[in-house]
């Protein structure tokens, strides 16, 4: 069965203290893995898409990672606006459907 | 701004009744979803349209339900509505499959 595991599910950081989310899959076929960040009350921000183990991408102050078993997001120098919810998705050979995992919430405390 | 436009943003109704949100995905995108979060949960996968035609079926209940127009705005039809269904209601579109859909900003259900 297709699951998404996110840890931890909570992270508190001091401003411009980096760190590392992570996002364990397990899925038949990896189409795709997906980063997603979430503000209370707002609809899902993409950020990134990763198909490949090894590959990168970064954007601003994030930097996602992918090997064939996990994806981390990794946050440098956090700033306090980067405080959200970081959401990871996987789509499989299996079946359209998008598998989410839980979520990780990433306070970063000024 | 996303692009995908959701109404209305807010919508307070009894249990039993029944309620309809809609959505207008980005232009050009031909892939529509609808994914249920309750409070501190986990988004749910409801249902996907691509170009018309349901593609792939969430948990959805048998009391909700469904579709999408030629225009390619989408609607979802909430009926017999309970406790339970109070939530936030999102629609995501992309242009092709999964990859990079983008999310409008929710409509949000709450029942008394």
């Amino acid at each position: 069965e297709d699951q998404v595991t996110q840890s931890p599910e909570a992270l508190r950081l001091q401003e411009g203290e980096s760190s590392s989310l992570n996002c364990s899959y397990t899925v038949s076929g990896l189409r795709g893995l997906f980063w997603y960040r979430q503000d209370p009350g707002k609809g899902p921000e993409f950020l990134f898409t990763l198909y490949s183990a090894g590959e990168e991408k970064e954007k601003e102050r994030l930097k996602a990672t992918l090997t064939k078993k996990e994806s981390f997001l990794h946050i440098t120098a956090p700033k306090p606006e980067d405080s959200a919810t970081y959401l990871c998705a996987v789509e499989g050979d299996s079946n359209y459907q998008l598998i989410w995992g839980a979520g990780t919430k990433l306070i970063i405390k000024p | 701004d996303s692009g995908v436009t959701q109404t209305p943003k807010h919508l307070i109704t009894a249990t039993g009744q029944r309620v309809t949100l809609r959505c207008s995905p980005r232009s050009g995108d031909l892939s529509v979803y609808w994914y249920q979060q309750s409070l501190d949960q986990g988004l749910q996968f409801l249902i996907q349209y691509y170009n018309g035609e349901e593609r792939a079926k969430g948990n959805i209940l048998e009391r909700f339900s469904a579709q999408q127009f030629p225009d390619l705005h989408s609607e979802l039809n909430l009926s017999s509505l309970e406790l339970g269904d109070s939530a936030l209601y999102f629609c995501a579109s992309s242009a092709t499959g999964w990859a990079e859909a983008f999310f409008g900003q929710g409509t949000r259900l709450t029942v008394v």
